[in-house]
């Protein structure tokens, strides 16, 4: 079964307490995203990548940066996690001419 | 930027009745999607719609592409408990690769 895995559930984390978020996805997929979700705000575009090494900001990319070494697998950092921080974060795939997603379970991040 | 504006933005009804929701833009879409997320997990595809004016369905869920281009429209029949949730229409974004917006969502919650 094809899938979206983030590494994380659940988690809680310090102010200014250095954050990664993990997501590996086992299909092959070019391209790759990170959401975050928050209520009454739908999904908002943190970063992207279309291949290896590649990554462009999205729509809220502020406090946050991205890593793609291999295919699969594409990290979120928060360089210095705040409390506006605190959210669900969503990690996406498809392939290069589907906007089929197939999400994660997300990873609920709590900074306090 | 492009916004997609979901409405209503929540909805309690009753197990059996029918159920419809928009999804409204400023801009011209080409191509519109229905995402649903179960709570605890990540959205799942629903329907895509290419084509203005087009009708799709899957199972008791039936989607609308907006002669304008600029509206969506998702209709369910019959709900179930299972059809709790919160539903996204999204489309894709002038900046390629394959880049998503969402609107904010509509939570669906049914009394048995």
């Amino acid at each position: 079964d094809v899938k979206v895995t983030q590494s994380s559930r659940y988690l809680v984390k310090r102010t200014g307490e250095k954050v990664f978020l993990e997501c590996v996805q086992d299909m092959d997929h070019e391209n790759m995203f990170w959401y975050r979700q928050d209520p009454g705000l739908g999904l908002r575009l943190i970063y992207f990548s279309y291949d290896v090494k590649m990554k462009e900001k999205g729509d809220i990319p502020e406090g946050y940066s991205v890593s793609r070494e291999k295919k699969e697998r594409f990290s979120l950092i928060l360089e210095s996690a705040s409390t506006n921080q605190t959210s669900m974060y969503l990690c996406a795939s498809t392939s290069g001419s589907s906007y089929g997603y197939t999400f994660g379970s997300g990873t609920r991040l709590t900074v306090v | 930027g492009q916004q997609l504006n979901q409405s209503p933005q929540s909805m309690f009804i009753q197990e059996g009745e029918d159920v419809s929701m928009n999804c409204t833009s400023s801009s011209i879409f080409n191509t519109w999607l229905w995402y649903k997320q179960d709570p605890g997990e990540g959205p799942v595809l629903l329907i895509a719609l290419y084509k203005a004016g087009e009708l799709t369905s899957n199972g008791r869920l039936t989607a609308q592409f907006g002669i304008t281009r600029k509206d969506s429209f998702l209709n369910i029949s019959a709900s179930i408990p299972s059809d709790v949730g919160i539903y996204f229409c999204a489309g894709p974004t002038f900046q390629g690769a394959q880049k998503l917006v969402f609107g904010q969502g509509t939570r669906l919650t049914i009394n048995p």
